[in-house]
């Protein structure tokens, strides 16, 4: 089955990070970007990251840089994303989304991870 | 930084026509792609390449583009419609990816 599993939510309180995972299923790994795309509560979308788990090369969202890392285990066909330094604003639905290349669109969607960040 | 601009809601009676725009300096030489995503859920692709169809969208939704919007249109609606939509859009001036606002479409 063609999916992406994402790891289970997180709470975590302000300065600390948080890591999630994004496990792919049922297509050839190597032959699709991931991204990260966010939703704050009763927010829109925010496309954060990219990789390109052929080569490991990644692009960042230009407000997100230095904060956010994301790393891929061709191995495992796992792709990782840490947000550090978290503040309340960064309490969102994460998810993790394929596209074919850097200029399509995001066909598949994993079904999203909740981080809290609370004091 | 390129920003898409869409109106927050549109309501539709059932069987009428909804369109959901999406402005952008010059977006009609851009490639535009729309998600529609329902409470709780992931969003999905409805629209990409402008026009195009995945699997399973019925023909009812369509796009389109002019110089400065892009227009999502959804004909005969449904109760089944009502979702909020998104266009979204690949920069290539900084290589980030762009999403609307978001508009809320409810079903009268």
């Amino acid at each position: 089955q063609v999916q992406l599993v994402q790891s289970g939510a997180e709470v975590k309180k302000p300065g600390a990070s948080v890591r999630i995972s994004c496990r792919s299923s049922g297509y050839s790994f190597s032959s699709f970007h991931i991204h990260w795309v966010r939703q704050a509560p009763g927010h829109g979308l925010e496309w954060m990251a990219r990789i390109n788990p052929s080569d490991d090369t990644t692009t960042y969202a230009q407000n997100l840089q230095g904060r956010v890392i994301v790393a891929s285990d061709t191995s495992t066909r796992t792709v990782y994303m840490e947000l550090s330094s978290l503040r309340s604003e960064d309490t969102a639905i994460y998810y993790c989304v394929r596209s074919k290349d850097i200029v399509t669109y995001f066909d598949l969607w994993g079904r999203g991870t909740l981080v809290t960040v609370y004091s | 930084s390129y920003v898409l601009t869409q109106p927050p809601s549109v309501s539709v009676a059932p069987g009428e026509t909804a369109r959901i725009t999406c402005g952008g300096n010059n977006i009609g030489r851009q490639t535009v792609h729309w998600y529609q995503q329902k409470p709780g859920q992931a969003p999905v692709v409805v629209i990409y390449y402008d026009n195009d169809r995945p699997a399973g969208i019925p023909e009812r939704l369509s796009g389109s583009k002019s110089a400065n919007t892009a227009t999502l249109t959804i004909s005969r609606v449904e109760a089944g419609d009502e979702a909020d939509y998104f266009c979204q859009l690949w920069d290539s001036d900084t290589d980030h990816y762009v999403f609307g606002s978001g508009t809320k479409v409810t079903v009268l």
